[in-house]
């Protein structure tokens, strides 16, 4: 199985802040790489897919880059509605696994 | 605007079955693949199980492979988890997910709670 590594497991960041989370897969996966973000108490919210689209609707704060092995989440300017937890899922191959989250404070 | 809900969740004694219902709309639900990811309590996601579109092939995660089945009815728009030999481990909120054409997971359902208890 491939594991998905991420850090770190919790930053704390303030609103206006740039905030870039890693995500390190044990293989490689290309760029079947997607970011999620999950409020606390709700379903998670899918936010980019391979590597670096964002999803419909998501707004351009939000970027994805890497490929292969390392990825990246950057978050250019942390609002109050983007604290949360973020996971980064590989899709490549099956099983389809989940890096550890990030949980994203107020500082 | 795609839907997606949970049914089915609930007390079971360890050991017991139980069967998840996904009651999907807004879309043509047979030609995506379907997900099942859950999350124990106070823990990170953890996938459980996808089933494809076209040939119904299914995968499972280590820890539910050989107890779990999923399924789905294209005709009724409706995606299933069959649980079996439930362990205390196996608690926490399951997710009903639709997977974009050939990519990634695109929507989530809201989730149903599923306890593990004697």
């Amino acid at each position: 199985d491939i594991q998905m590594t991420q850090s770190p497991s919790s930053l704390s960041a303030s609103v206006g802040d740039r905030v870039t989370i890693t995500c390190r897969a044990s293989q490689d996966i290309n760029n079947y790489l997607a970011w999620y973000q999950q409020k606390q108490g709700k379903a998670p919210k899918s936010l980019i897919y391979a590597a670096s689209s964002l999803q419909s609707g998501v707004p351009s704060k939000f970027s994805g880059s890497g490929s292969g092995t390392d990825f990246t989440l950057t978050i250019s300017s942390l609002q109050p509605e983007d604290f949360a937890t973020y996971y980064c899922q590989q899709y490549s191959s099956h099983p389809l696994t989940f890096g550890g989250g990030t949980k994203v404070e107020i500082k | 605007e795609v839907q997606l809900v949970e049914s089915g969740g609930g007390l079971v004694q360890p050991g017991g079955s139980l069967r998840l219902s996904c009651a999907a709309s807004g879309f043509t639900f047979s030609r995506h693949a379907m997900h099942w990811v859950r999350q124990a309590p106070g823990k990170g996601l953890e996938y459980v199980s996808v089933i494809s579109s076209s040939d119904g092939s299914t995968y499972y995660g280590n820890s539910v492979k050989g107890r779990f089945t999923i399924s789905r009815d294209n005709f009724k728009n409706m995606l299933y988890l069959q649980m079996g030999s439930l362990r205390a481990d196996d608690m926490g909120v399951y997710y009903c997910a639709r997977e974009a054409l050939g990519s990634a997971i695109d929507y989530w359902g809201q989730g149903t709670l599923v306890t593990v208890s004697s």
